[in-house]
């Protein structure tokens, strides 16, 4: 029961241009959700969040979009930069005290 | 201000053996929980503490336990290792119900 999904494994993108990952849940319970992004041999890193009663939430270069009548979030990072280039997880939380992951999309900033 | 801090980050061990890992949350935090990394599974949640309470549990085998002490720290313990326990332990801590949940740089587990 994966009850958060990321569906491409990888994405690669141009430096300059806009990376876009996607995600998908099931569970509406959710209240809250969350991307970390993660280097190799590191703990992962969180970068935004959103709480399931907005439907956008921006810091800096990296946008978050919730659409919860599709149960579909976003992460745009514009511009992309080589620095970027990491495994990205979004999770979701419910109340749970426990956070739900996918199963991360590894982003290629390409110079 | 010190990050979530995992002892030892890199350990092996043998089939049949037990071991130990620990965590000191961000000071102040009070919350700390435990996930396994796998390259199949994915981050996986093992359990979670407050106050010295496990407060939500995963579905992993009793083989998994873990506790917190009075000073937030907490550890984690998995007896009678299998091959399949070879993962990336990572502990996290937040301040409490809602807040963000911050991780450390993980424990490297490998059982041979």
């Amino acid at each position: 029961d994966q009850q958060v999904k990321q569906n491409s494994p990888s994405l690669s993108v141009q430096e300059g241009r806009i990376s876009i990952l996607n995600c998908d849940y099931t569970n509406s319970m959710f209240d809250y959700f969350l991307w970390y992004k993660k280097y190799p041999a590191e703990g992962p890193t969180f970068l935004i969040s959103i709480s399931s009663i907005k439907d956008k939430n921006e810091d800096g270069r990296f946008t978050v979009f919730l659409n919860k009548s599709a149960k579909h979030l976003s992460l745009h990072i514009v511009p992309s930069q080589p620095g970027d280039s990491a495994v990205y997880f979004c999770a979701g939380e419910g109340g749970s005290e426990k956070l739900v992951f996918g199963k991360g999309t590894k982003l290629t900033v390409n110079p | 201000k010190a990050g979530v801090t995992q002892t030892p980050r890199y350990l092996i061990k043998t089939r049949g053996q037990q071991v130990t890992l620990s965590c000191s949350p961000i000071s102040g935090h009070r919350s700390v929980s435990w996930y396994q990394q796998t390259p199949g599974q994915g981050l996986q949640f093992l359990f979670e503490y407050f106050s010295e309470t496990q407060r939500n549990k995963g579905n992993f085998p009793g083989r998994f336990s873990g506790r917190q002490f009075s000073n937030s720290r907490s550890e984690m313990n998995v007896s009678t290792l299998e091959l399949g326990d070879s993962a990336l332990y990572l502990c996290a801590s937040r301040l409490g119900s809602g807040n963000t949940i911050y991780f450390g740089e993980g424990s490297w587990l490998t059982v041979v």
